[in-house]
């Protein structure tokens, strides 16, 4: 079956730290790339996403993803954290494949120190 | 404002007395969804709709019914609910599932559900 995979489920860093958040999938064809963000107490909502051209996509709060094809990646970075990046994330990918119906990984709960 | 809401948001109860989550979204959507999340597996998907009266199983469809009668709402009804679909559950939707499914979701608050 195909599989998004997040490889870190918790992270803790300290302000002004820089961060990356891993994702993999496993299917090789043509593929949509998303990066949702909950923070606490609030709703779902996307940082960013990919489905052609630069496959450097920039997103909101300074969020940028960076799809590798030849990885099967699409890793999430953010030069420099902040509190307010508390949150967990999540990254999810669609295709043909999947009828285009999100398939998403288990999520990384980011905690950031003060 | 443009939302999804559903309700309740919290809900207690026992194994096997029917329950039903509205949710509905204001934005026109033709596109609508169900997600359980659970920790450590991310969120599945229940059930999904691309437009009215056409609604399809997700990943894990299993004690879960929906309808689409109209637009605007899309129920997830658990007819006999049991303790493992304790859960977390979100409603999502979107302009369209078509044009390669690279439109966002939006989602709703969440509905906190215990069964015991």
């Amino acid at each position: 079956a195909q599989s998004v995979s997040q490889h870190n489920h918790h992270v803790i860093l300290s302000e002004a730290a820089s961060l990356e958040l891993g994702c993999n999938y496993s299917y090789g064809g043509t593929v949509n790339l998303f990066w949702y963000v909950q923070y606490p107490g609030q709703h779902l909502q996307l940082l960013l996403k990919y489905f052609s051209g630069d496959p450097l996509v920039k997103g909101i709060k300074g969020f940028e993803a960076e799809f590798i094809k030849s990885k099967f990646s699409f890793n999430l970075r953010k030069p420099s954290v902040q509190w307010s990046d508390t949150a967990e994330y999540f990254c999810a990918v669609n295709g043909l494949w999947s009828n285009y119906q999100l398939i998403w990984g288990a999520g990384t709960k980011l905690i950031i120190k003060p | 404002e443009a939302q999804v809401t559903q309700n309740p948001r919290y809900l207690i109860t026992v194994t096997g007395k029917k329950l039903t989550v509205t949710c509905s979204q204001n934005m026109n959507h033709e596109y609508m969804s169900w997600y359980r999340q659970d920790p450590g597996l991310g969120l599945r998907q229940i059930y999904y709709s691309m437009n009215v009266e056409v609604t399809d199983k997700g990943d894990v469809p299993e004690g879960y019914k929906v309808s689409r009668k109209e637009k605007r709402n899309f129920p997830l009804i658990l007819e006999s609910p049991s303790p493992n679909q304790t859960s977390l559950y979100f409603c999502a939707s979107s302009l369209s599932s078509l044009a390669g499914g690279s439109y966002e979701q939006y989602f709703g608050p969440g509905t906190r559900l215990t069964v015991t």
